[in-house]
């Protein structure tokens, strides 16, 4: 089976940098996904890693390390829009399908 | 636009009755998913489907059923049977195998 542990919240203050943490116990490890999900809306996706560094996309970075099972998604120059959920999710290749494993959520909630 | 259409955004089911939740994609994808979602709580994996004519239960299938008789469409059941199906109900599609999925808005579905 796989476990993936998130925090549950985390506040930070407009203009500040967010690390969401998440741990993740599987076999066959194939890939970790970030999304947003905005109260009530779809998650939208924001980033993938398969291999181990950092993946830059503006204001956003995740990073991965597989030999830990650790990756964090980091939220820079925090904006009052970035209010939302952030779910980690993990895909195995011994999960058929192609399916992913999601956390329970971290809810960011951003303070002016 | 091509994209995930989901509805109704809202729905209501009497005791004892099943309800149908549709999922429209133009996006020419080969792979469909249905989620759950409680409130706080990750997405959990009721059914997916990798090609028309073929689906496969999640970890949740319980209660539920689908069908994928087109490629574009793959429609949700909650039966009587599933005794809490009160919840926020995401469908789910993707492209190729290294591919995010991307998520319609999701359908509400309440008790009466």
């Amino acid at each position: 089976g796989q476990n993936i542990d998130q925090p549950t919240e985390m506040t930070a203050t407009e203009g500040a940098i967010v690390q969401i943490n998440c741990t993740y116990q599987t076999s066959g490890f194939n890939g970790l996904f970030w999304y947003q999900q905005h109260a009530g809306e779809a998650p939208t996706f924001l980033s993938y890693n398969v291999l181990d560094g950092l993946e830059e996309k503006g204001r956003f970075s995740s990073f991965l390390s597989r030999s830990k099972g650790y990756s964090y998604l980091l939220l820079k120059e925090l904006q009052m829009k970035d209010s939302a959920s952030y779910l980690c999710a993990v895909r195995s290749f011994k999960a058929a399908g192609n399916k992913l494993t999601f956390g329970g959520g971290t809810r960011v909630l951003v303070k002016p | 636009d091509g994209g995930i259409t989901q509805s109704p955004k809202y729905l209501f089911r009497k005791e004892g009755q099943n309800v149908t939740l549709s999922c429209e994609q133009n996006l020419n994808h080969d792979a469909m998913y249905w989620y759950r979602q409680d409130p706080g709580q990750g997405l959990r994996l009721i059914y997916y489907s990798q090609i028309v004519n073929d689906f496969q239960k999640g970890d949740i299938a319980e209660g539920y059923s689908v069908s994928r008789e087109k490629k574009e469409s793959f429609p949700l059941t909650v039966t009587s049977a599933q005794k809490n199906p009160t919840a926020f109900y995401l469908c789910a599609s993707r492209a190729g195998s290294n591919q995010p999925q991307h998520f319609g808005d999701g359908t509400r579905l309440s008790i009466l």
